[in-house]
């Protein structure tokens, strides 16, 4: 059975920074692109990063890029999302999830930003 | 590539057919397999969402045959062809035709009527 189980939410002031990470189980993960996907308290899905089985392609959602940063350690079958310079727009639940398209997600971890 | 759905709400009596659009602001086809790279979700309160339907009109594993997908190019359409209670939720199409760069439309709500 396929398990992602997001960790790193926090709630944390503007400007800051805080890393996510995703352990994934029950599949191969080295095989799988990734993404991170977001949703705002109330509104819709938000698609925020991907990368390929191998991080040689790796995409950023324009509302993001240059301030995150998606990576991944197939030896210890896990994904992250390194966060920096955050704002209150970035408010949110982010999921972890499997595929392109996404077949399988994690409950999410809840990133709060304010002051 | 922008994603966008309609209605943004949709009250569908039980039993009835249900039918959610997604147009992309370019095509998604891509023409050396002739597929579409559309998927279509369903998110119930306090869950992640669900896959329903990937390449515009293939159905995914466990997904019951009430809910199916067509279109191609730029318009897309999600049918669940005789509404039940359980599919009471909110509806998202994607696009992943510029991997790994991807968008979701903005949602569609669907109730019982």
């Amino acid at each position: 059975e396929v398990q992602l189980v997001e960790s790193g939410g926090d709630l944390v002031q503007p400007g800051r920074s805080l890393r996510l990470s995703c352990a994934a189980s029950g599949f191969k993960f080295e095989d799988f692109a990734m993404n991170w996907v977001r949703q705002a308290p109330g509104k819709g899905l938000e698609w925020v990063a991907a990368i390929t089985w191998n991080s040689g392609s790796i995409g950023y959602a324009d509302s993001v890029k240059g301030r995150f940063t998606i990576s991944r350690d197939n030896a210890k079958n896990s994904l992250y999302l390194q966060m920096n310079s955050l704002k209150s727009e970035d408010t949110a639940l982010y999921y972890c999830a499997v595929g392109l398209p996404p077949e399988s997600w994690g409950q999410g971890t809840l990133v709060t930003v304010s002051s | 590539i922008v994603m966008t759905q309609s209605p943004d709400s949709l009250a569908v009596s039980l039993g009835e057919r249900a039918t959610i659009n997604c147009k992309s602001s370019q095509s998604v086809l891509y023409s050396p397999n002739n597929r579409n790279y559309v998927a279509w979700y369903q998110q119930k309160p306090g869950q992640p969402p669900k896959l329903l339907i990937y390449w515009a009109s293939t159905r995914q594993s466990g997904v019951p045959d009430r809910f199916s997908g067509s279109g191609s190019g730029t318009d897309f359409t999600l049918t669940i062809s005789s509404l039940q209670a359980e599919d009471v939720a909110v509806y998202y199409c994607q696009q992943f035709y510029n991997t790994p760069l991807s968008s979701f439309g903005q949602g569609t709500k669907l109730e019982i009527k």
